[in-house]
């Protein structure tokens, strides 16, 4: 029934480890994204995926890696974790075609407390 | 390149009465898309209403309706009758032509809206 999923919802984690976060949607979509929502509520974009392929890619530091093995999977990978790091991530997927703008549909958001 | 201004921190409201909530945008593209979500202290993101830049209608969708004026660049959200379940915070967001854009959407800083008895 859930539309778009993330695991986890919670992590917490010592400086410089590595951590992933994964992502599922059952929508049918095309496009995926991550977004980071930091201490203060302000949500920015990181990546987005269209059919696979890398579309977006934010001044985002390189420890960071989005994977998309399909159109229903968005994937992060987190290396050398750092405090400032600390932050919601949010999943959302969303149709690129077909309407001119479709809404973004958002999973539950990992929380990721780095210690 | 695009921004949205939020200019109210936080709202109040009393239960039943309606509210209306601010945004600003600001973009040189004439092709664009607005929306509404809603982030309750739970934390999940909701889709509330959408209105594209070439829509002759302001959007309603139940009790929410989006009051664009696009000369003057805004997209205030109404939320009409408020209950208690609309305190959250309330963000509003943009997003422009597909093309190159691949649908990213900026947003503004959010608005908390707190309804009283």
């Amino acid at each position: 029934d859930t539309a778009v999923s993330q695991t986890p919802k919670y992590l917490v984690t010592q400086m410089g480890n590595d951590k992933s976060i994964k992502c599922e949607q059952n929508l049918g979509h095309d496009t995926m994204y991550w977004y980071k929502q930091d201490s203060k509520k302000f949500l920015k974009i990181m990546f987005s995926y269209n059919n696979k392929e890398l579309i977006i890619n934010e001044t985002v530091p390189n420890r960071f890696s989005p994977k998309s093995p399909d159109k229903a999977h968005l994937n992060l990978h987190i290396n050398s974790l750092e405090l400032g790091d600390s932050a919601v991530y949010f999943c959302a997927s969303s149709l690129l075609a077909g309407r001119s703008y479709n809404e973004q549909f958002f999973g539950p958001g990992t929380r990721l407390t780095v210690l | 390149a695009q921004k949205i201004t939020q200019t109210q921190p936080g709202m109040f409201v009393q239960e039943k009465e309606a509210v209306t909530l601010d945004c600003t945008y600001d973009t040189s593209d004439p092709s664009y898309g607005l929306f509404w979500y809603k982030q309750p202290s739970s934390g999940e993101m909701i889709f509330l209403i959408y209105q594209g830049s070439y829509d002759q209608q302001n959007a309603t969708e139940g009790r929410y309706s989006l009051n664009f004026q696009k000369a003057r660049k805004s997209a205030n959200l109404v939320i009409s009758a408020s209950q208690l379940g609309d305190s959250a915070m309330y963000f509003c967001a943009m997003t422009l032509s597909r093309t190159g854009g691949g649908n990213k959407l900026t947003f503004g800083t959010g608005t908390q809206l707190k309804v009283e008895l």
